[in-house]
């Protein structure tokens, strides 16, 4: 069964960085991009960004509203992916999900969700 | 970056009825077209993909559909286990992105 676990989340005061982890089992990990998708309270689903595995030579993209801030990466001997924030802003508080696809295309849907993990930026 | 446009964005509808949800996209998509059904607390699970490919378990009476740059997800003979938050979302061309969503509530 494939799975994805995100950690790392929690309260973080505005300004403060925040490393995000998502652990995969079941999946050949090194061949299947990792994306980020976050959602603030009561609000829609909003892309964050991806890395591509590394057949596509593991680059990153990253929407507008966090390019520049986020990093996204990922540990092929950990089968990990992380999304490191910094500068965080209230605005970033979400529930941030971790989400890859069974294809390993490198434009598809996202078939495979983790359970998420809340980020809280607050003073 | 490619704008997706959803409407209704919550309907309201009795259980055995047929319900259609509305998604416009800015630019040509091909069919790079996903649905998404997400339920209070719960991550999101793809229904459809490619526009009109129904992901492995999802009951036969949802379905999808394009015209051009329109496409629609349809619910015939809605069950009262279809509540929940419905998304579209392209996935033709970085950045992805998603609908703004539909509130499915069953009477």
């Amino acid at each position: 069964e494939v799975q994805l676990v995100e950690s790392g989340g929690g309260l973080v005061q505005p300004g403060r960085p925040l490393r995000l982890s998502c652990t995969t089992s079941g999946l050949t990990f090194s061949d299947h991009a990792m994306n980020w998708v976050r959602q603030a309270p009561g609000k829609g689903l909003e892309w964050v960004g991806l890395i591509r595995s590394q057949t596509y030579g593991g680059t990153t993209e990253y929407a507008a509203s966090v390019k520049g801030r986020v990093t996204i990466s990922r540990d092929e001997s950990k089968s990990t992916a992380y999304l490191q924030m910094n500068s965080l802003k209230v605005e970033d508080t979400a529930v941030y999900y971790c989400t890859s696809s069974t294809s390993e295309l490198p434009l598809a849907p996202l078939d495979i969700w983790g359970q998420g993990t809340m980020v809280t930026v607050s003073s | 970056a490619i704008r997706m446009t959803q409407s209704p964005s919550s309907l309201s509808a009795s259980t055995g009825d047929r319900v259609t949800i509305t998604c416009r996209a800015s630019q040509g998509i091909s069919s790079f077209l996903a649905w998404y059904q997400q339920k209070p607390g719960k991550a999101p699970k793809l229904l459809i993909s490619a526009t009109a490919t129904l992901q492995p378990g999802v009951p036969s009476r949802f379905s999808g559909s394009a015209s051009g740059t329109d496409f629609t997800l349809t619910i015939s003979d809605l069950q009262s286990e279809d509540f929940g938050t419905y998304y579209c979302q392209q996935y033709y061309t970085y950045l992805y992105s998603f609908g703004q969503g539909t509130n499915l509530e069953i009477k």
